[in-house]
């Protein structure tokens, strides 16, 4: 079982939609959840964290997190084509005194104008 | 400003070569991470350093070696051993400035190598 799991998609929406996106990880003890967002042949860039159980919204970016379930959502209201992109979920795991970041393959989204 | 610098973007090897994959940063972050990304995956840690002179393997070292000599520095040399280099290399670093640890993960722009 990977450490943190995304659907590969594609996903597609119209312009103007909510696209919701979604990630599971393995690790009961992880602390902090990340979502970055990747061009294509570009780095990741960070959109959104998140800590604690709930929503956390940002603009038209709205991360929400289940740790019982384990589970991690990036929501993106009113998608524009400029949002079209991969997007990393990332999970920390700490161990004593350090970070370790774990990556889920990305789900790629698609938002057709 | 404030950021991690990669250099260079674009590195064409032959096979059997060694080269080195630069990265600086200027945020005064502890931790640096050097990953691999291939086409339509995920990130893969190879090396990551917590504290100057020293550092750790990630999943995938082999065929690799680093050196954290300075806070700012964590250089990359991908050697003749490993046999798939052709790849996307991001660096990275978390820890905040001045003590506090947001805990957050940043990426420079990447180095892009290709085996010929």
């Amino acid at each position: 079982q990977k450490e943190v799991e995304q659907n590969s998609g594609p996903l597609s929406v119209p312009e103007g939609a909510i696209a919701s996106l979604n990630c599971t990880y393995s690790d009961r003890g992880s602390q902090s959840f990340f979502w970055y967002r990747q061009y294509s042949g570009k780095s990741p860039e960070l959109i959104m964290s998140i800590y604690s159980n709930g929503d956390k919204e940002d603009g038209r970016f709205t991360a929400q997190l289940n740790k019982a379930s384990q589970y991690v959502s990036l929501l993106i209201r009113d998608s524009q084509p400029s949002d079209s992109a991969t997007y990393l979920c990332a999970v920390n795991m700490p161990s004593v005194n350090f970070n370790k970041f774990y990556f889920g393959s990305g789900t790629k989204l698609n938002v057709k104008p | 400003d404030g950021g991690i610098t990669q250099s260079p973007k674009y590195l064409f090897r032959k096979e059997g070569q060694n080269v080195t994959l630069s990265c600086e940063q200027n945020l005064n972050h502890d931790a640096m991470y050097w990953y691999r990304q291939d086409p339509g995956q995920g990130l893969r840690l190879i090396y990551y350093s917590q504290i100057v002179n020293d550092f750790q393997k990630g999943d995938i070292a082999e065929g690799y070696s680093v050196s954290r000599e300075k806070k700012e520095s964590f250089p990359l040399t991908v050697t003749s051993a490993q046999k798939n280099p052709t790849a996307f290399y991001l660096c990275a670093s978390s820890g905040g400035a001045g003590g506090v640890d947001t805990g957050e993960l940043f990426f420079g722009e990447g180095s892009r190598l290709t085996v010929l």
